[in-house]
């Protein structure tokens, strides 16, 4: 199975901060990953797929990049809105994995 | 509007057989391949199993293999997930999810709101 591991696993950012978050995938995925937002009690939101491209309906402070092993996501300018737990996910092979989360509290 | 709602959650014993059922709308359901993800308490996610559009093709990770089985009535646009030998360890909120291709390499753009199961004597 391909490891997907995130770095920080938890962030205390202040409202206004830039935030990058980061995935590295145990081998080479090419650019077969995704990144998903999930608020307690909430669905998983996808934001960010094929490692770059924003999802439509996201706000354009989300952004990706990367691609092989090493992967970021940036939120330019957190929002209160943000707080939530963030995670990679690759589809490269099956099975398909997650990243094991980036909470990011206030 | 995609809408994903899964019911049939419940608490069981170890051991137990459970049945979830995911009603899609919104979209043509039979285009797509439809996975389930799951979260146990205080843990991440956890891609477990998938079903290509066709119904004909599934996939089960190890954890689940044997156990449980994916099916689809694209008929009544409804996705199922018979749980069987249920153990502690499949606690967890289970979501089904829509991926954007008919494969299971894809992206998973809608979500369900998910349904508890709890195991537990």
């Amino acid at each position: 199975d391909i490891q997907m591991t995130q770095s920080p696993s938890s962030l205390s950012p202040s409202v206004g901060d830039r935030v990058t978050i980061t995935c590295q995938a145990s081998r080479d995925i090419g650019k077969y990953l995704n990144w998903y937002q999930k608020k307690p009690g909430k669905a998983p939101n996808l934001l960010i797929y094929d490692a770059s491209n924003l999802e439509a309906g996201v706000p354009s402070r989300f952004s990706g990049s990367g691609s092989g092993t090493d992967f970021t996501f940036t939120i330019s300018s957190l929002q209160p809105e943000d707080i939530a737990t963030y995670y990679c996910q690759q589809y490269d092979n099956l099975p398909i994995t997650f990243g094991q989360g980036t909470r990011l509290d206030i | 509007e995609v809408q994903l709602l899964e019911s049939g959650g419940d608490l069981v014993q170890p051991g137990g057989s459970l049945r979830l059922s995911c009603a899609a709308s919104g979209f043509n359901f039979s285009n797509y391949a439809m996975t389930w993800v799951r979260q146990a308490p205080g843990k991440g996610l956890e891609w477990f199993a998938a079903i290509v559009a066709s119904g004909r093709g599934t996939y089960y990770t190890d954890s689940v293999r044997g156990r449980f089985t994916l099916s689809r009535d694209n008929s009544r646009n409804t996705l199922y997930l018979q749980m069987n030998s249920l153990r502690a360890a499949d606690t967890a909120l289970y979501f089904c999810a829509k991926g954007t291709l008919n494969t299971y390499f894809s992206p998973l753009d809608s979500w369900g709101q998910g349904i508890f199961v709890t195991v537990s004597s």
